[in-house]
């Protein structure tokens, strides 16, 4: 199976580049994903990984080691509408994600 | 394209009664999944549909939870009885076949059981 792990809760200020990392164990791996999520919205993709190395994406990036079993979003020039639960998911070979308990950024003036 | 549509979005019902939940994914995402979020704990998978054939339910917990989606198109998620603790938010995802690509969510279901 998955195990899952990232911080529950991080604050940064506007304007700010803030990291969230993702820790993971895994008896098969096919990829790992991050998604946002605002409150009481679905989820929406924001990146995958599926080999080593940084992923760039406008003011998102997403870095993964396999190796490590890490990965983490990086997000610059915060906005306040950043502010947002943050969920990494690992795919297993069959196609099922697993997803941590996500990390709630707040963005502060 | 349109997106993934989950029906209803909010249901309040009795212990004991039954609900259920229908999803349509994007047209042409062979892969549809059925996922639960509970009490603010993270979202955990029910089950995972490859057209009309279940690939893996071994998230589903226990058989009061029954999904259907026959002939590859829509899904839905009958719960019957319901429990209190079957309350939370009820999403589907779908994907294509192709790898790199994340789920795309519907709005989930808010379910309420009193």
């Amino acid at each position: 199976g998955q195990n899952i792990d990232q911080p529950t809760e991080m604050t940064a200020t506007e304007g700010a580049i803030v990291q969230i990392n993702c820790t993971y164990q895994t008896s098969g791996f096919n990829g790992l994903f991050w998604y946002q999520q605002h409150a009481g919205e679905a989820p929406t993709f924001l990146s995958y990984n599926v080999l080593d190395g940084l992923e760039e994406k406008g003011r998102f990036s997403s870095f993964l080691s396999r190796s490590k079993g890490y990965s983490y979003l990086l997000l610059k020039e915060l906005q306040m509408k950043d502010s947002a639960s943050y969920l990494c998911a690992v795919r297993d070979l069959a196609g099922k994600s697993t997803f941590g308990d996500g990390t709630t950024l707040t963005v502060k003036p | 394209e349109a997106g993934v549509t989950q029906f209803p979005s909010h249901s309040v019902i009795e212990k004991g009664q039954t609900v259920t939940l229908r999803c349509d994914p994007i047209s042409g995402h062979d892969n549809l999944y059925w996922y639960r979020r509970v009490m603010g704990k993270e979202i955990k998978f029910l089950l995972h549909f490859v057209k009309e054939s279940k690939q893996d339910e071994s998230g589903m917990p226990n058989n009061r939870f029954l999904a259907e989606r026959t002939g590859g198109t829509y899904s839905t998620l009958k719960v019957q009885p319901a429990e209190l603790e079957d309350s939370g938010v009820y999403f589907c995802a779908s994907r294509p076949t192709e790898t790199g690509y994340g789920y795309t969510f519907g709005s989930g279901t808010r379910l309420t059981v009193v």
